[in-house]
């Protein structure tokens, strides 16, 4: 089955900064990759997504990069704001009737003012 | 987005005992399933909750343990039993395949479960 990895598990940086999250997959079938944001207490909420016949996909201050054939898709944040720290997840899945996703362990921002 | 409920929200229960989740979505929608999240950890798939058949279990997850049904496009029960300690966690319902938004996949607020 599919096995997501997600580093680091932990980020800490300045407000204004950039951050980076990556994560790889084992399922080369795999074509439906979400990027989850959960803040303390409550659900997590779909921030972006990107699928397979994409490289890359933005939106405002996140982007997505796709590399397939390596099996890695990374999140990028740019000039963070104290507000974008959460804990970051990676998903992945094949989509359509098996859309179940298989979640990275999570990556906790803290972003520091 | 859909707009998603869960019931109870939480609940404190005793072991041996069992307890059933209910998830309910304002819209009809093809994709439902199960997460477990424990403290400080990540989402874990349970099951596929199938509208008309037999849920479809993950690994180490299993029918006897958490019977599931989905009598409707927009209502399923996960049903934690002879439950352990073991079994706090949060539950999370979650859905995808509605009003063209394909493989896009929202949560429910989750039920946080106390075995004492």
């Amino acid at each position: 089955g599919e096995n997501v990895e997600q580093h680091p598990s932990t980020l800490s940086v300045q407000e204004g900064d950039s951050a980076v999250i990556k994560c790889t997959y084992s399922d080369s079938a795999s074509n439906y990759f979400p990027w989850y944001k959960q803040e303390l207490g409550k659900r997590p909420q779909l921030i972006i997504d990107i699928r397979s016949n994409v490289g890359e996909k933005k939106d405002q201050r996140i982007a997505v990069t796709l590399n397939k054939t390596a099996k890695h898709f990374s999140l990028h944040i740019t000039e963070t704001q104290p507000e974008d720290s959460a804990v970051y997840f990676c998903a992945a899945s094949r989509g359509g009737s098996q859309g179940n996703l298989i979640f990275g362990k999570g990556t906790k921002l803290s972003v520091k003012p | 987005s859909a707009v998603i409920s869960q019931k109870p929200s939480r609940d404190i229960c005793q072991r041996g005992t069992s307890l059933t989740i209910q998830c309910q979505v304002d819209s009809q929608v093809t994709m439902m399933f199960w997460y477990r999240q424990q403290p400080g950890q990540s989402l874990t798939l349970i099951a596929t909750a199938n509208q008309g058949s037999e849920a479809t279990y993950e690994s180490g997850f299993v029918i006897d343990k958490f019977p599931i049904s989905r009598p409707n496009l927009t209502f399923s029960t996960l049903t934690v039993s002879n439950m352990s300690p073991e079994d706090s966690s949060i539950y999370l319902c979650s859905v995808a395949g509605f009003s063209g938004r394909g493989d896009e996949q929202f949560f429910g607020p989750g039920t946080r479960l106390t075995v004492l």
